[in-house]
């Protein structure tokens, strides 16, 4: 059984287009997050849900919506994609908050022509 | 804000060496600490993690690190490293208190152990 489950894995697309990569995790954890991994390989936390409440939001580009319709998925939605937006994209959810293990997804590569 | 440095990027090391992977982090409060793994392939998973108690803490596979907190050090230790320890390694550090608990990651070293 996969624990925490992204799509696409791949993501490939044009300048300006809008995308979403989905997220959800069958662990009954309460937080979930969204990090982003730069071509350094920089793990950078963009957001994160507290059973379904935004709760970390790190100066994310507004372009960037995570949406959270229940406490086992969240999702990303990107608006118009910027050549700059080419990363891995990592899910990740714990239980009990900020300070727990986190469980990661395989991640999405996105890349932005 | 927390900053976490891995001093290391690229390790190679053959197979029965003794390995080291350095991490410094700078925050000047109480801090939970992680050593997370990726194998190639394969999802970040949790190597062993320090919130409190004994500075030294043992991970799965053989692995351990110690915590310095006059060093600001958490590094990565295992004795006779093995092929299948090829990964890419990350620290990463949480503050326990002060209200912010955003995690910060190292930017990885990645491992290469040859057979």
């Amino acid at each position: 059984d996969t624990a925490v489950s992204q799509t696409p894995k791949y993501l490939v697309t044009q300048m300006g287009n809008d995308k979403s990569i989905k997220c959800e995790q069958n662990l009954g954890h309460d937080t979930m997050y969204w990090y982003k991994q730069d071509s350094k390989k920089f793990l950078k936390i963009m957001f994160s849900y507290n059973n379904k409440e935004l709760i970390i939001n790190e100066t994310v580009p507004n372009r960037f919506s995570p949406k959270s319709p229940d406490k086992a998925h969240l999702n990303l939605h990107i608006n118009s994609l910027e050549l700059g937006d080419s990363a891995v994209y990592f899910c990740a959810s714990s239980q009990g908050g900020l300070q727990e293990t986190q469980y990661f997804g395989p991640g999405t590569r996105l890349l932005v022509l | 804000a927390q900053s976490v440095s891995q001093h290391n990027h690229h390790v190679i090391l053959s197979e029965a060496a003794s390995l080291e992977l350095g991490c410094n982090y700078s925050y000047g409060g109480t801090v939970n600490l992680f050593w997370y793994v990726q194998y190639p392939g394969q999802h970040l998973q949790l190597l062993l993690k320090y919130f409190s108690g004994d500075p030294l803490v043992k991970g799965i596979k053989g692995f351990e690190a110690e915590f310095i907190k006059s060093k600001f050090s958490f590094n990565l230790r295992k004795p006779s490293v093995q092929w299948s320890d090829t990964a890419e390694y990350f620290c990463a550090v949480i503050p326990a208190s002060g209200g912010s608990y955003i995690p910060t990651f190292g930017r990885g070293t990645s491992l290469i152990v040859h057979p």
